[in-house]
């Protein structure tokens, strides 16, 4: 079975200073990875997320992650962050061989909380 | 487009009671999902419904049944409610077919067993 490992569990960073929130995850075969926000008191939604193809993936509010299969990372920068950054973090993967009604399944990290100070 | 929305938000039960989260989604999505949130231990699936007339066991569904009404719609029942379910419940829904393996989330069920 595929686990995620969020090595962090808090990060406090300063207004514009830049942050990195590592994951891990544990298969050696295809991945599918994917980070998701979820602001206070809301659902989650997709940051981004990695299917194939360039191993540094764009997202949305300036995100960025790269996809280091050796390392078996997908660690979530941003090099300036806001204030309104200020949520929790999960990394999460699926198995895109997964056969049956299994396909599509994620499994998700224990998040990371990242507060941005003024 | 509502995307996906869960009723209640809230819900304060006694332990032993009975009740029923509603999920529905309109975006014809074919996968739904329902989740529960407790601090620490990130997402953990309770059951999964592939497609219309089909569901799944997750990782933690002891406790719990669902329905697939029909596409649209994935209830999540709590037969006998007990404090270790307290927790904050989501339901998602997916397009189950490669390359679209997003899922899309709704707000979440508040849900307090005392």
């Amino acid at each position: 079975a595929q686990s995620v490992t969020q090595l962090d569990s808090q990060v406090p960073v300063f207004e514009e200073a830049p942050v990195e929130l590592r994951c891990n995850y544990s298969s050696s075969v295809s991945v599918y990875l994917f980070w998701y926000v979820q602001y206070p008191n809301q659902g989650l939604q997709l940051l981004l997320k990695y299917l194939s193809g360039s191993t540094l993936v764009k997202g949305i509010n300036g995100f960025e992650a790269e996809f280091n299969k050796s390392q078996t990372s997908f660690h979530l920068r941003k090099p300036s962050v806001h204030i309104s950054d200020t949520a929790e973090y999960f990394c999460a993967v699926s198995d895109p061989n997964a056969g049956g009604t299994s396909y599509g399944k994620l499994t998700f990290g224990q998040g990371t909380i990242l507060t941005v100070h003024p | 487009n509502a995307g996906v929305t869960q009723t209640p938000k809230f819900q304060v039960l006694k332990t032993g009671q009975s009740m029923t989260l509603q999920c529905a989604q309109d975006m014809n999505h074919n996968s739904m999902y329902w989740y529960r949130q407790d601090p620490g231990m990130g997402l953990r699936l309770i059951y999964y419904s592939a497609s219309e007339g089909t569901t799944d066991k997750g990782e933690v569904p002891n406790g719990y049944n669902v329905s697939r009404l029909n596409k649209r719609e994935f209830s999540l029942r709590l037969e006998s409610a007990a404090p270790s379910q307290t927790s904050v419940y989501f339901c998602a829904s997916s397009e189950w077919r490669q390359g679209t393996d997003t899922q899309y989330f709704g707000p979440g069920t508040r849900l307090t067993v005392l």
